[in-house]
């Protein structure tokens, strides 16, 4: 158990629909890092948040958002969703900003668009 | 561009046998590396890291990787392989970018362990 929790476990929606995954770190970690897995485009890094303030952005589509909240938990939401964002999305948390800061990654949120 | 590769996507092994998984990474500088493993429906752990000092680090569960700056490698080694080692392997880059760090996965290796 890495101590990064995510809800719910597992998804299903329709297309054009929008949903919130949850994601709460590990206690005394601040930095939550969102990534989406896919059979096709593999582990790819969607945004990073820092004690609430975004920090990083990676291949995070516009109709994707993020926010964390002052309490640490970070949502991602995803909007006008299409068949192709079916996939597996995981929260990551580490203590800083650093590139050795090791991350602690959540079960995933598994997210299938019909 | 800045890349994490790692050229076998399947490896077959016995179980007892040895294991090596490759991993190359594309960058100016030495990046901080990684190795992941993710069982079936599991989330990613990390197995071992390298920053500096000594190339040949240690990791968890019997596993250990080394570093070789000239062939831009950290590739991934267990003398004998269990039937639990079965996953998905990733390796991974922490590279600077904005005066920030972003993590670059390769594509993955899925290990198959045979009785």
């Amino acid at each position: 158990d890495s101590g990064v929790t995510q809800t719910p476990k597992h998804l299903i929606t329709a297309t054009g629909q929008r949903v919130t995954l949850r994601c709460s770190p590990r206690s005394g970690d601040l930095s939550v890092y969102w990534y989406q897995q896919s059979l096709d485009q593999g582990l790819q890094f969607l945004i990073q948040y820092y004690n609430g303030e975004e920090r990083a952005k990676g291949n995070i589509l516009e109709r994707f958002s993020a926010q964390q909240f002052p309490d640490l938990h970070s949502e991602l939401n995803l909007s006008s969703l299409e068949l192709g964002d079916s996939a597996l999305y995981f929260c990551a948390s580490s203590v800083g900003t650093l590139g050795n800061n090791e991350q602690f990654f959540g079960p995933g949120t598994r997210l299938t668009v019909l | 561009a800045q890349s994490v590769t790692q050229p076998d996507i399947h490896i077959t092994v016995s179980e007892g046998a040895s294991l090596e998984l490759r991993c190359n990474y594309s960058y100016g500088a030495t990046p901080y590396l990684f190795w992941y493993v993710q069982s079936p429906g599991q989330g990613l752990q990390l197995l071992l890291k390298y920053f500096s000092g000594d190339t040949l680090v240690q990791g968890i569960k019997g596993f250990e990787a080394e570093f070789k700056r000239s062939q831009s490698s950290f590739n991934l080694r267990k003398p004998s392989v269990h039937w639990s080692d079965a996953a998905e392997y990733f390796c991974a880059v922490g590279r600077r970018t904005s005066g920030t760090y972003k993590y670059i996965f390769g594509t993955g290796t899925r290990l198959k362990v045979l009785a």
